[in-house]
């Protein structure tokens, strides 16, 4: 049972906008900063998202993100094959005293 | 640039402790502000935040699993050293180490990760 509520699976065709969200309590998300992972099938997680709507370089101007109260979410524009990929947002949890992390969503291109 | 990689064993018996030794590089855990975190995925489910160590030597367990988890660092030699006891078939999972850039921050750099079996 994750921390952070994410729905299970999201989808969209070739060039849709598809958002993921991320629920979580005032002792996480809504005193924290969010991050958002993508994890294509069989590799590590590699950050998509850091301080809530910030893409590190190299990171498609496609991925954007926001948070509001002690939600956040995930959206993706033009989207493409290749994002098919589990996405996870994360963030510090002042009560636990360290990262928790959503259950993660696949996103499936169709 | 920042690198992080595990290694330990691929598959442990049933009540051993696993010792995973994570070798980064492109940064060092004596700067102010840096930890060095482990997080596990068990196959086909989601990730799960296991300890975290930060240059000033604070370390972070999770709750669920502090009685069995222990981990070290040795700055010279750029490494991080996480020891869970007791293991368990539910504790197959894929170990990820990674690059925390400040305390109250989830990780950004992730190694490669390392699956680990428990099974007799």
């Amino acid at each position: 049972q994750s921390v952070l509520t994410q729905p299970p699976s999201a989808s969209g065709t070739p060039g849709q906008r598809v958002t993921i969200s991320c629920s979580g309590s005032s002792s996480n998300i809504g005193s924290n900063y969010v991050y958002w992972y993508q994890q294509l099938p069989g590799t590590a997680p590699t950050l998509l998202i850091y301080n809530s709507n910030e893409r590190p370089s190299g990171v498609p101007d496609r991925f954007s993100a926001s948070k509001s109260g002690t939600s956040a979410s995930l959206a993706i524009s033009g989207l493409r094959s290749e994002d098919e990929a589990d996405y996870y947002c994360a963030t510090w949890d002042d009560i636990l005293s360290g990262p928790v992390f959503g259950g993660g969503t696949k996103v499936t291109v169709l | 640039q920042i690198t992080l990689k595990e290694s330990g064993p691929t598959l442990v018996k049933p009540t051993q402790t696993l010792t995973l030794t994570c070798t980064f590089s492109g940064f060092s855990l004596s700067t102010s502000g840096v930890g060095v975190g482990w997080i596990r995925q068990p196959p086909g489910k989601a990730l799960e935040w296991l300890a975290l160590i930060y240059w000033d030597d604070d370390k972070r367990y999770s709750p669920s699993l502090k009685s069995r988890l222990t981990i070290t660092k040795d700055t010279s030699k750029n490494q991080v050293v996480l020891t869970l006891t007791n293991m368990d078939p539910v504790d197959t999972a894929t170990y990820y180490c990674a690059h925390a850039h400040s305390k109250w921050l989830p990780p950004d750099y992730w190694g490669q990760g390392t699956l680990v079996t428990v099974s007799s």
